[in-house]
């Protein structure tokens, strides 16, 4: 059975960095893209970047570029995503998906929740 | 960047009757589209890629149409649990993978 399971929630002040993982296990993880999702508080879905963990070779969404970083270590199966200094409105739902060969995300690891407040 | 418009936003529609939602894409994505459901508190759920086929464990009652710029998802006869919110996004213009911003499927 394909799983992607995801670090726990955080709990982070403004200005501070956050790494959060997302593992897979079921297939053989570095031969499939890996991309990450957020979903602001009562938001839609907002696709951020993805990475192939055998190479990383890593995408961002324009929108996101900059912002934070996408990254894997295709030893442990795993792939992250970090913010060097976290602002409020970096407080969101984080999800890690599988990219299938069929190019949807059929995937989904359950969710890391992303609160950022003073 | 390729801009996915889902409409209406909120439909509300009785059990066992069929709702459509649709999509439509700023520009061409030819059959790379996909439907995701989700349910508050719960990751999304893939249901139909390629804009017109199933997932895998997918109820019949779910079907998806349409190509280039215009799609639909139809629910047929619909159940208690498929009153949440559906997505539709575009893989066509990789590595851009644009979500349209959603529709409530509320219980009337």
């Amino acid at each position: 059975e394909v799983q992607l399971v995801q670090s726990g929630a955080e709990v982070k002040k403004p200005g501070e960095s956050l790494k959060i993982s997302c593992k897979g296990s079921g297939y053989s993880s570095a031969n499939y893209w890996i991309a990450w999702v957020r979903q602001m508080p009562g938001k839609g879905l907002e696709w951020m970047g993805i990475i192939y963990p055998d190479d990383s070779d890593t995408r961002y969404s324009p929108s996101f570029q900059g912002q934070v970083t996408i990254s894997a270590d295709k030893s442990i199966t795993t792939a992250y995503l970090q913010w060097s200094s976290l602002k409020a409105s970096d407080t969101a739902m984080y999800y890690c998906v599988r990219r299938e060969m069929s190019g949807a995300f059929e995937s989904w690891g359950q969710g890391t929740m992303v609160t950022v407040s003073s | 960047e390729i801009v996915m418009t889902q409409s209406p936003a909120t439909l509300s529609v009785s059990p066992g009757e069929r709702a459509t939602l649709s999509c439509r894409a700023s520009q061409s994505v030819s059959s790379n589209l996909a439907w995701y459901q989700q349910k508050p508190g719960q990751a999304p759920r893939l249901l139909i890629y390629g804009a017109s086929t199933r997932a895998t464990g997918i109820p019949a009652r779910f079907s998806g149409s349409g190509s280039g710029t215009e799609f639909i998802l139809t629910i047929s006869s619909l159940q208690s649990e498929d009153f949440a919110v559906y997505y539709c996004q575009q893989y066509n213009n990789w590595p851009s993978l644009t979500f349209g911003q959603g529709t409530r499927l509320e219980i009337k």
